[in-house]
């Protein structure tokens, strides 16, 4: 069974950077695709990007030149990095394994605020 | 950039009715790229339909999925208490782009 825990600082001041884990367990990280959303309180879901197994990352075109992806195979997880956030990057970060063309198996969510 | 509008924005139906949730696409999308997933409070998206009619594993047969190009449509043919949540439709594009509609939230009349 495949499972997704996203971990993290709950708290990231303005114009900080923003890092997340997600650990993957009852999958290999380098068998599949993975990506990161997110969700602003009380908002709609917003696709950050995904990482390929091989390292290849594709970024939400909004969000390019401050997001980054990358793998630890070692631990068989994969982290976000978000530079120069601010309070618009609120919101509830979700890792997710893809199945096909769509996001298939979902980490419970970790929320971040950004705030001084 | 393709733009995904779901409509309605919420619908208020009551157990046992049907429920019919539009998802229309600016340009026509691969129907294998079109995807819906299901959020209830508090927790994460579930995935309820790829290929725009494959129902994922374990999702009940009363979730519909359906339509091509430009429009899309999922339909839960009898409404369960459970079914009562947000739906967003999404869609992949060549570039490797997802993109999520704004959602529709059926809640109980």
């Amino acid at each position: 069974q495949v499972q997704l825990q996203e971990s993290g600082p709950g708290l990231v001041k303005p114009s900080g950077t923003l890092s997340l884990t997600c650990a993957v367990s009852g999958d290999s990280i380098t068998n599949n695709y993975w990506s990161w959303v997110r969700q602003p309180p009380g908002e709609g879901l917003e696709w950050i990007g995904q990482i390929q197994h091989g390292g290849s990352a594709y970024y939400n075109p909004p969000l390019k030149g401050r997001v980054s992806f990358s793998l630890d195979k070692s631990k068989n997880q994969f982290s976000l990095s978000l530079s120069s956030v601010t309070a618009a990057d609120t919101a509830m970060y979700y890792c997710a394994r893809h199945q096909g063309y769509s996001q298939g198996y979902w980490g419970q969510g970790t929320l971040v605020t950004v705030s001084s | 950039e393709i733009v995904l509008t779901q409509s309605p924005g919420t619908l208020s139906l009551s157990p046992g009715e049907r429920a019919t949730l539009s998802c229309r696409t600016s340009q026509s999308v691969t129907s294998n790229f079109l995807a819906w997933y299901q959020q209830k409070p508090g927790q994460a998206p579930r995935l309820l339909i790829s290929g725009a009619s494959s129902r994922a594993t374990g999702i009940p047969d009363r979730f519909i999925g359906s339509g091509s190009g430009t429009d899309f449509t999922l339909t839960i043919s009898r409404l369960e208490p459970e079914d009562f949540a947000v739906y967003y439709c999404q869609q992949y594009d060549s570039s490797v782009i997802y993109t999520f509609g704004q959602g529709t939230k059926l809640e109980i009349k």
